[in-house]
């Protein structure tokens, strides 16, 4: 079985510019959440979504956004970026939304911005 | 106040002895859950020992086992019989019921064990 796949598994961006990370959950789970995780620290919870609905929110600004697809595979956007984004950024994909432990995380994207 | 306290950023152990990675937790919440996950250099987490608040057994799994005090809020990782394959670095987190229903992961800052032959 597949598991949590994400694209692009590396990215160089500007100053300024827009990006969108892409992730495809394991067959069956319905719930996707997107940390980031800034080199030596540990990951940092930014959204959570379930049935196409946002679920949660970390403490990130508003040029922060995702969405769910109804194939439940999601994408995260990141408008105006700046040099502090560079990061890993994790998905990881749940059966429910709530009340289960089993998150699988796919093995993220790395962002670097110049 | 970190929600999350994981004392140990690295430690170096021989190959084959038993290894504790220390976390401490802090929550109001009585119903939460918490995780030890294993990253590799290629950076994908790898899940590998869950304990609920309610669960009245400390979780095994294999070479693992979490030493959960819940009066103390602490949730130690032991892994015996440490393997070269086990250098990484390691993270507490903990899931929290929260109001709208998230149950969004809050880490540690991790521990990096290196396993020496």
């Amino acid at each position: 079985d597949a598991g949590v796949t994400q694209s692009p598994t590396h990215l160089i961006k500007t100053r300024g510019q827009q990006v969108t990370l892409r992730c495809s959950p394991i067959s069956g789970h319905k719930s996707v959440s997107w940390y980031q995780q800034v080199l030596g620290q540990g990951p940092q919870f930014i959204f959570q979504y379930y049935e196409k609905e946002e679920r949660g929110r970390g403490n990130f600004p508003d040029r922060f956004s995702a969405r769910q697809f109804p194939n439940y595979s999601s994408e995260l956007n990141v408008n105006a970026l700046l040099l502090g984004d560079s990061a890993l950024y994790l998905c990881a994909s749940s059966l429910v939304g709530q009340g289960d432990y089993g998150y699988t995380f796919g093995s993220g994207t790395r962002l670097t911005v110049v | 106040a970190q929600k999350i306290t994981q004392t140990q950023p690295g430690m170096f152990v021989q190959e084959k002895e038993a290894v504790t990675l220390d976390c401490t937790y802090d929550t109001s919440d009585p119903s939460y859950g918490l995780f030890w996950y294993k990253q590799p250099s290629s950076g994908e987490m790898i899940f590998l020992i869950y304990q609920g608040s309610y669960d009245q057994q400390n979780a095994t799994e294999g070479r693992y086992s979490l030493n959960f005090q819940k009066a103390r809020k602490s949730a130690n990782l032991v892994i015996s019989a440490s393997q070269l394959g086990d250098s990484a670095m390691y993270f507490c987190a903990m899931r929290e019921r929260t109001g709208g229903g998230a149950d969004g992961l809050t880490f540690g800052k991790g521990t990096h064990l290196i396993i020496q032959p």
